[in-house]
């Protein structure tokens, strides 16, 4: 079993809809989340990065995590063509000095205009 | 402005070979670390260093690689390449928990 489970989709929505996107984890301790978007033929870039449980909001874009749960969503809000990627999910433990990410597989995300 | 670079951006090599695929940054990060991508598979890692003369191993590191002789560079190898290795490479440094990806190598092992 994957320590990250991510639905790879493919998920395709019309523009403006609400986006959500999720991921689980087995080890309790990952205490670090982020998420990552990747453009086709790109690197991945930084999207949001989360510590503590519950929310955090940056423009359209909402980080939650769940630790009770070993679960995490990302929502976008009025979803834009230019949101289309793939969104992965990324996750550290908390051990000091480990910079080591473990990624979701990644879902591949459409808004359709 | 600071950036990682890759290259070469797309190889295509024979079964057998050794493959060389360069890693820069100019960042002066003393992480970095080298990624595979595979459909079904999402980003996994193959090594990583956080400094000079420093290496490990991460995931999925049989048959590859790296040494680090300076900051900027992280070269990651292929000692005889395998269909299997065929993928897309990317190399990414970092400073604490944030790391910062490169655009990426597309191998193909014929």
């Amino acid at each position: 079993q994957k320590e990250v489970e991510q639905d790879p989709g493919p998920l395709s929505v019309p523009e403006g809809a609400i986006v959500s996107l999720n991921c689980t984890y087995s080890n309790s301790a990952f205490q670090y989340f982020m998420w990552y978007r990747q453009y086709s033929r790109k690197g991945p870039e930084l999207l949001m990065y989360t510590y503590s449980s519950g929310n955090k909001e940056d423009g359209r874009f909402t980080a939650q995590v769940d630790k009770s749960s070993k679960y995490i969503s990302l929502f976008i809000r009025d979803s834009q063509p230019s949101d289309s990627a793939t969104y992965l999910c990324a996750m550290k433990k908390g051990t000091q000095g480990a910079q080591k990410l473990v990624f979701g597989q990644g879902t591949r995300l459409t808004i359709n205009p | 402005d600071a950036e990682i670079t890759q290259s070469p951006r797309h190889k295509i090599t024979e079964t057998g070979r050794q493959v060389t695929l360069a890693c820069h940054q100019t960042w002066n990060h003393n992480n970095m670390f080298w990624y595979r991508q595979d459909l079904g598979h999402g980003l996994r890692l193959i090594h990583y260093s956080y400094g000079v003369q420093d290496t490990n191993k991460g995931e999925v590191s049989d048959g590859y690689s790296v040494s680090r002789s300076n900051t900027e560079d992280l070269p990651l190898t292929l000692e005889s390449a395998a269909s299997s290795q065929t993928s897309v490479y990317f190399c990414a440094s970092g400073k604490g928990d944030t790391q910062y990806f490169g655009p990426g190598t597309r191998l193909t092992v014929l």
